[in-house]
């Protein structure tokens, strides 16, 4: 399967700071997402990107394809932005690949 | 109002039996997946369903059996074939973007305890 990792592992920041999460992944794919997970273990659709770039408020994403990498941005950070982001690739059949995570601590 | 619901948010059992998971999903969407995450991982793919009727293993299947005889309806047994069933365990459901491929969505998850 495609095996997809995230980094860093753990970030912590100060509230108002900027971040950026990364997401590689090991073979072509056709479907890109980011999802943030909050305590109580709901995901939340943050983007499909399959490629290009795209921003929803503080947050943005860009997906490279050809050098298989995305990168999350999370702007001016607030405590409520902690949770854990996931990246979840898929190929050609819709099968998904979900990475470690990255777990992000926001303190006041 | 749509969404994807997961019956129950807790579930208890002994070791040695069978429990089902429901995941049911009011969104019209073709495709459904169920999903594996144990502490501090990501998900892994059980087994999804593209179309009713027809459903294929994902990357840890073994342990699991799944039907597929509604739309709206994909649930989830565990058996007493798999080793390790304590885990939180969530169902998604996806929609075909212009583009032709799938935009997944969550349900809220099931977390199961096999004491």
């Amino acid at each position: 399967g495609i095996q997809v990792e995230q980094s860093p592992p753990d970030l912590i920041l100060q509230e108002g700071a900027n971040s950026t999460l990364r997401c590689n992944f090991s073979d072509s794919v056709n479907n890109l997402q980011w999802f943030h997970q909050n305590p109580w273990g709901q995901l939340i659709n943050l983007f499909y990107i399959p490629s290009g770039t795209k921003q929803n408020g503080r947050l943005s994403a860009t997906t490279v394809a050809t050098e298989r990498y995305s990168l999350l941005y999370i702007s001016s950070s607030q405590t409520t932005d902690s949770g854990v982001y996931f990246c979840a690739v898929a190929g050609n059949f819709n099968k998904f690949y979900f990475g470690s995570g990255t777990k992000l601590n926001v303190k006041p | 109002d749509g969404g994807i619901t997961q019956s129950p948010k807790y579930l208890f059992r002994k070791e040695g039996q069978n429990v089902t998971l429901s995941c049911e999903q009011n969104l019209n969407h073709d495709a459904m997946y169920w999903y594996r995450q144990d502490p501090g991982q990501g998900l892994r793919l059980i087994y999804y369903s593209q179309i009713v009727n027809d459903f294929q293993k994902g990357d840890i299947a073994e342990g699991y059996s799944v039907s597929r005889e509604k739309k709206e309806s994909f649930p989830l047994t565990v058996t007493s074939a798999q080793k390790n069933p304590t885990a939180f365990y969530l169902c998604a459901s996806s929609i075909t973007t212009p583009t032709g491929q799938d935009e997944q969505y969550f349900g809220p998850g099931t977390r199961l305890t096999v004491t």
